[in-house]
């Protein structure tokens, strides 16, 4: 499968927790987006790398999320002293640089904060 | 990026088109519009996306008003497997051709194409 590939699938932790999150984009793509989603919203844009430069940041991820993205392949979402605000389902997706806007989403990593 | 209007929730007989709209009154002229899916449990897909002329892929057709304050995203022969719900994003594309990919979803519409 050559598709943009996320692990774990599912993640249930305790409050207080840190918590990763892998992601490998389609081979070829430079760029990558971690969104997040909670139930019954759509996708909201958390932050992308071009390459391995993060370029932007949303201001819904706050000083405990950090994300990584070390060689300009696969990247990382860590979450540190998790909440239970923090449950959704972690979404990421890659594109070509040059790319119209489309971008190959991931199944996603769903977390649980008890 | 423009904000974009839905239907919540719309239903579709099997093997019927699937007409589903999307209003975006306040769309600048550098400024795409697309269309993604997300059936249940799995990552958005996109479906198509055009600019002003209508477009048709494999998936769907995509029919842009003259002023372009709105569009519809047509599913010619609507199958089971198509029930999801279905986002119409607005987005600019920059100078050059390049695009940033940022995308800002909305609710979007709930599809169910029913037996």
């Amino acid at each position: 499968d050559t598709g943009v590939s996320q692990d774990p699938r599912h993640k249930i932790t305790k409050r207080g927790q840190n918590v990763t999150f892998r992601c490998d984009p389609i081979s070829e793509h430079n760029r990558l987006y971690w969104y997040r989603q909670t139930l019954g919203q759509g996708p909201e844009f958390l932050t992308y790398f071009q390459n391995e430069a993060q370029l932007e940041k949303s201001r819904l991820l706050s000083d405990r999320f950090s994300a990584e993205r070390p060689k300009g392949s696969f990247s990382t979402l860590e979450i540190q002293r998790t909440e239970q605000g923090d449950s959704a389902m972690y979404l990421c997706a890659s594109s070509l640089l040059a790319g119209a806007g489309e971008l190959f989403f991931g199944e996603g990593s769903r977390l649980t904060v008890l | 990026d423009a904000k974009t209007t839905q239907p919540t929730s719309m239903d579709c007989a099997e093997g019927r088109a699937a007409n589903l709209p999307c209003n975006h009154s306040t769309i600048s002229g550098n400024e795409y519009v697309y269309w993604y899916r997300q059936i249940h449990s799995q990552g958005p897909q996109y479906i198509i996306h055009g600019l002003k002329n209508n477009e048709t892929n494999e998936m769907a057709s995509l029919i842009i008003t003259e002023d372009r304050k709105s569009s519809t995203l047509i599913l010619p022969h609507a199958t089971l497997r198509d029930t999801a719900v279905y986002y119409c994003i607005v987005r600019v594309e920059h100078a050059g051709g390049t695009s940033y990919g940022k995308l800002t979803f909305g609710q979007g519409t709930i599809l169910t194409v029913h037996p």
